[in-house]
């Protein structure tokens, strides 16, 4: 069973330009969690998705940010007209199930650096 | 608000020395508890978790943590350290309700000396 699967693994940008990441949860895992690690710091949740669903994303900036988890296919984190804060590390992590105590279980994560 | 607090950044311990990583929570309800490593350039891997039942966890790669209620802890050991145990530990709180989202602490990033 592969684990989760995240592309690219580092991705460039320049100021201004678009960052789509994706994220593809295990096999059997319908729920998909997106985190920041900005350098230095502990992982920030941003966003929870279920297929079709973004159940709660009270951890996404207001602007330029947005997730989508559709029927078929990758999660994609999609960041519009970056700017040198968004460089970091954004983790994806899927669960079987969304219960509290169900263990995520993470990707090797997309580094973005944003020039 | 939830919140969870590693005190220590940065730990350096001989190899074969024991180990202990401090976190402490902030949170009303029953916590779900867990730890993660991360190694260099890598995601996070779960070494063990708590949510219920015995207050003492066992983990995987020999360690093991303990729930402390009264102190609102759970603290990672391990008796002996390997040099491959070299990384940067996440302590992380699950919320109950309809979201599954951890909460984590900013990470002890653990040296190993030969």
């Amino acid at each position: 069973n592969a684990g989760v699967m995240q592309n690219p693994r580092h991705l460039v940008r320049r100021r201004g330009q678009e960052a789509r990441l994706r994220c593809s949860p295990m096999k059997g895992h319908s729920h998909v969690y997106w985190y920041r690690q900005l350098p230095e710091e502990g992982l920030k949740f941003m966003v929870y998705l279920q297929k079709e669903n973004i159940i709660d994303e009270s951890g996404m900036p207001k602007e330029r940010f947005s997730a989508e988890f559709p029927k078929e296919g990758p999660s994609i984190l999609r960041i519009q007209q970056v700017v040198r804060g968004d460089s970091a590390a954004y983790f994806c992590a899927s669960s079987p199930l969304r219960e509290p105590s169900d263990t995520q279980y993470f990707g090797p994560g997309t580094r973005l650096t944003v020039l | 608000a939830q919140s969870v607090t590693q005190p220590d950044i940065h730990i350096t311990v001989s190899e074969g020395a024991s180990l202990e990583l401090r976190c402490n929570y902030s949170y009303g309800a029953t916590p779900y508890l867990f730890w993660y490593v991360q190694s260099p350039g890598q995601g996070l891997q779960l070494l063990l978790k708590y949510f219920s039942g015995d207050t003492l966890v066992q983990g995987i790669k020999g360690f093991e943590a303990e729930f402390k209620r009264s102190q609102s802890s759970f603290n990672l050991r391990k008796p002996s350290v390997h040099w491959s145990d070299a990384a940067e530990y996440f302590c992380a709180v699950g919320l109950s309700g309809n979201t599954g989202k951890l909460i984590f602490g900013q990470g002890t990033t653990l040296q190993v000396k030969p």
